[in-house]
């Protein structure tokens, strides 16, 4: 079955750090570029980071730029984010989507995960 | 960055109805715009890419319209579980970026 599955989410204190997981089987996760994003309880969807298939190329949104770093294992099929000095304003559903564009260069998110929630609480 | 509005922010409609929710973007931004669908509690689904192109399994009644700024997702005739939420995408650049989603509930 081609899926995404998501883990790692948790509560954490302000400052802390986390690290979600996101493993992928079904299709060859190695040809994809594969992006991270996120939804604060009851608001709208927004684009975290994602990653180039061999991982050469990676590209984040400002909010979190030097606090956030994404990384992928082929081998292991698995994408991963690692988040440092985490904010209240990060707390959120973390979704691993999955980014295809085809010969038409048009790349649009075609498989999400169930998403892992992070609390940034004291 | 470029940012996407979507409008309504909410509307109210009933099975069978015929609706039409706007995004628009603050640049040109060709045809790369995506439209999703997300019910409560699940995660987002692609409904229409390049603008006007329908994702495989999703229903015809879904469509898509527009370029440059202005697009356009329209519902033909509503069935009991599209009343739900829906999110343009723009995948012109980076940061992609999305509108601020439109709920559709039942008049």
């Amino acid at each position: 079955e081609v899926q995404l599955v998501e883990s790692g989410g948790g509560l954490v204190q302000p400052g802390g750090s986390l690290r979600l997981s996101c493993a992928a089987s079904g299709f060859t996760f190695s040809n994809y570029w594969m992006s991270w994003v996120r939804q604060a309880p009851g608001k709208g969807l927004e684009w975290v980071a994602n990653i180039k298939p061999d991982g050469s190329e990676k590209y984040y949104v400002d909010s979190v730029k030097g606090r956030f770093t994404i990384s992928r294992d082929n081998a292991k099929n698995s994408l991963h984010l690692q988040m440092n000095s985490l904010r209240a304003e990060d707390t959120a559903v973390y979704y691993c989507a999955r980014s295809y564009g085809g010969n038409s260069g048009y790349w649009y998110f075609d498989l999400w995960g169930r998403g892992t929630l992070v609390t940034v609480s004291a | 960055d470029i940012q996407m509005t979507q409008s309504p922010s909410s509307l109210s409609a009933s099975v069978g109805d015929r609706v039409t929710i706007t995004c628009r973007a603050s640049q040109s931004i060709g045809r790369y715009l995506n439209w999703y669908q997300q019910k409560p509690g699940q995660a987002p689904k692609l409904l229409i890419y390049a603008a006007s192109s329908l994702q495989t399994d999703v229903p015809s009644r879904f469509s898509g319209a527009g370029s440059g700024t202005d697009f356009i997702l329209t519902i033909s005739s509503l069935q009991p579980g599209d009343f739900v939420f829906y999110y343009c995408q723009q995948s012109y650049t980076i940061p992609r970026t999305f509108g601020q989603g439109t709920r559709v509930e039942i008049k």
